[in-house]
């Protein structure tokens, strides 16, 4: 069975500063992509970043990064400078391509505070 | 461009009646994706479908549960004969394509209650 682990029920940082998510995965396909959604109270998926397994380069979106470890099967996400705003449950996900399963295997989620 | 809608955002219904979710999909996206998500859990892929067609279902209970995305219309997720394991944010997604790539942009969620 495709799994997502994300290990860290809760994690809190300082406003302004960095924190990294963390989540591994595992999968015998080759060929997948990995995401980050957001959700907020208002209980509404926001896509954060997305990377493509095939792709070594690691994802950017502004103050979002991810640090993709093939291998280890691990897809951590950096927040940096922290806001108020990023406030909100993390999931981490993915999605193989082709072979009937179409849909996104999600993480049990990672509740992050901002303290102000 | 609207995004994913979906109604009612609340439903409550009693165990032995049927819940009727709504979503229409985001203007120009004809895939669209239903999960569920029980309270402190992630997200559990439902059913993926196309207009007129339901092309993977292996995340959907085998009894009470349908799924449909007409022609014209919303897609619709029934539920039969609700149970109180029935309580969940159900949600639904939309997207362009049904490839792997393609970003899947979830609507508000439908929040059932099952008393």
């Amino acid at each position: 069975a495709q799994t997502v682990t994300q290990s860290q029920p809760e994690m809190s940082v300082q406003e302004a500063e960095t924190v990294t998510l963390s989540c591994t995965y595992d999968t015998s396909e080759s060929d997948y992509y990995l995401f980050w959604y957001k959700q907020p109270p208002s209980r509404q998926m926001i896509l954060v970043i997305r990377q493509e397994a095939y792709k070594q380069q690691n994802a950017t979106e502004n103050r979002f990064s991810v640090n993709f470890q093939k291998a280890a099967k691990s897809f951590s996400l950096k927040i940096s400078d922290s806001q108020l705003g990023d406030a909100a449950m993390y999931f981490c996900a993915y999605r193989i391509l082709g072979g009937g399963a179409d849909g996104l295997t999600f993480g049990k989620g990672t509740h992050l505070i901002i303290q102000p | 461009n609207a995004g994913v809608m979906q109604n009612p955002r609340h439903l409550v219904r009693r165990r032995g009646q049927e819940a009727r979710l709504r979503c229409s999909p985001m203007k120009g996206h004809s895939h669209v994706y239903w999960y569920r998500q029980l309270p402190e859990e992630g997200l559990k892929f439902m059913v993926y479908l196309q207009k007129e067609n339901i092309i993977d279902e292996s995340g959907m209970p085998k009894e009470r549960f349908s799924a449909e995305f007409p022609k014209e219309g919303p897609s619709i997720l029934r539920i039969q004969q609700v149970v109180r394991g029935d309580s969940a944010a159900y949600f639904c997604a939309s997207s362009p394509s049904g490839g792997g790539m393609e970003t899947q942009y979830f609507g508000p969620g439908t929040r059932l209650l099952v008393l």
